[in-house]
């Protein structure tokens, strides 16, 4: 089966301070990717990073990275200098082909406050 | 702004009511989805269109009704909803292929009397 799991329902960071975001997986497959999405009270799903399993280099982006452990299955987010916009529902998700079509898997979500 | 536009952003109806949700991107991406996402939780995948094909249907009752009359848009037909209903349907589109991400909308908030 393929899952995607956050540990953490919520977490909370001082601004500027850094945050670390976790996420655990299970796939049988070789090849594959993987997405953090933020989604603020406003409601749209928004990409933050992304990881192609085959590449070995953490993906960056700006003030969020990633750690990467293939082999233990993990995809960690890590978001550096927060700031008061990057308080948000916080997704980790894994795409997956299915009927021919690509196909998004979606951890439970960790609920991120940047307190002042 | 928003590269995937739905119409309406809320939307009240009545157990017996027709309505239609609607979606529109205009980036030439060859897939569509529905998402159901209810409060605090992940978006739950209803419906995928690749190439103006149903791909996947999630096992979703057929009072939700899809339909994507082309390549820039896609329909939810919503009929005899349940207050089970009530939820966050979010539109999302993509090139289909693993690497490249899904660009969502802002979604239709559905409350069902």
């Amino acid at each position: 089966a393929q899952t995607v799991t956050q540990s953490q329902p919520e977490m909370s960071v001082q601004e500027a301070e850094t945050v670390t975001l976790s996420c655990t997986y299970d796939t049988s497959e070789s090849d594959y990717y993987l997405f953090w999405y933020k989604q603020p009270p406003s409601r749209q799903m928004i990409l933050v990073i992304r990881q192609e399993a085959y590449k070995q280099q953490n993906a960056t982006e700006n003030r969020f990275s990633v750690n990467f452990q293939k082999a233990a299955k993990s995809f960690s987010l890590k978001i550096s200098d927060s700031q008061l916009g990057d308080a948000a529902m916080y997704f980790c998700a894994f795409c997956i082909t299915q009927g021919g079509s690509e196909k998004l898997v979606f951890g439970k979500g960790t609920k991120l406050t940047v307190n002042p | 702004d928003t590269e995937v536009t739905q119409t309406p952003k809320h939307l009240v109806m009545g157990m017996t009511n027709k309505k239609s949700l609607k979606c529109e991107q205009h980036m030439g991406h060859r897939a569509m989805y529905w998402y159901k996402q209810k409060a605090k939780k992940p978006p739950e995948l209803m419906f995928v269109y690749s190439y103006e094909k149903l791909s996947i249907n999630e096992s979703v009752p057929s009072r939700f009704s899809p339909e994507c009359p082309n390549s820039s848009l896609l329909n939810l037909h919503l009929h005899a909803l349940q207050p089970e209903d009530s939820a966050l349907y979010l539109c999302a589109s993509s090139q289909d292929n693993r690497l490249q991400p899904q660009h969502f909308g802002d979604g239709t908030r559905l409350s069902i009397l």
